[in-house]
């Protein structure tokens, strides 16, 4: 398995400013994704982070919106830009570890006022 | 036709009695198969893991795989107030390692 961090585990921002989520894991994994979920409602993925190339995005989310980057193989940030109150939801980074099995950070629960 | 399908619930099970989750998926190409449980206001935590038809057990729960048919079940034997929560269904298809979710079954275990 693999233990996943993530800083902030909250924070309230004002509409068009932007936030960096850091999601840190305590092996080195090949693959690690970035989800939101909004409150009642399943996940859904934004994209996938690439150590040493560009993330590969989901329909609907943006690099200019939601830019990642991805340094190492135990860490990774996603940043939300010029928020809105349609981006209050929970954001979740995960990683691969194992035969291809996925696990989950703690979530960071952004509120945009 | 959603990709991953399960039962919304709420499912109410006494205490002591087996918590049957279903799942179906639309994709035949699809080849692991996973459990999450995820308790309010927390992310989801795998639980089962399943990757060939037939059962695999661990402790209290056991998935079953069906690939002819596809659906993918979780059994909890011996349920627990401590059981209730929302369980995810999620599979990955072939030479992808992306996951799918299910909408999630709300399960409740009544003392």
């Amino acid at each position: 398995s693999a233990v996943i961090s993530q800083k902030p585990s909250r924070d309230i921002c004002q509409r068009g400013t932007s936030l960096t989520i850091q999601c840190q894991v305590d092996s080195q994994v090949t693959m690690m994704f970035w989800y939101r979920q909004q409150p009642g409602q399943s996940l859904t993925l934004i994209a996938t982070a690439n150590q040493g190339s560009e993330a590969t995005y989901e329909s609907g989310f943006v690099i200019d919106k939601f830019p990642i980057s991805r340094p190492n193989l135990t860490f990774s940030t996603l940043t939300v830009s010029n928020m809105s109150p349609e981006d209050s939801s929970i954001y979740l980074c995960s990683a691969i570890a194992g035969v291809d099995e996925q696990y989950f950070g703690p979530g960071t629960r952004l509120t945009v006022t | 036709q959603k990709e991953v399908e399960q039962n919304s619930g709420p499912l109410s099970v006494p205490e002591g009695a087996i918590a049957s989750l279903n799942c179906t998926y639309s994709d035949r190409v699809s080849q692991s198969f996973f459990w999450y449980r995820q308790y309010s206001g927390k992310s989801p935590e795998l639980i089962m893991s399943i990757y060939s038809n037939g059962d695999k057990e661990d402790g209290r729960f056991t998935a079953q795989l069906n690939k002819a048919s596809q659906y993918v079940s979780l059994l909890i034997r011996d349920s627990q107030p401590s059981d209730s929560a929302t369980y995810l269904c999620a599979v990955i298809r072939f030479g992808n390692e992306k996951l799918t979710f299910g909408t999630g079954t709300r399960l409740t275990i009544i003392p």
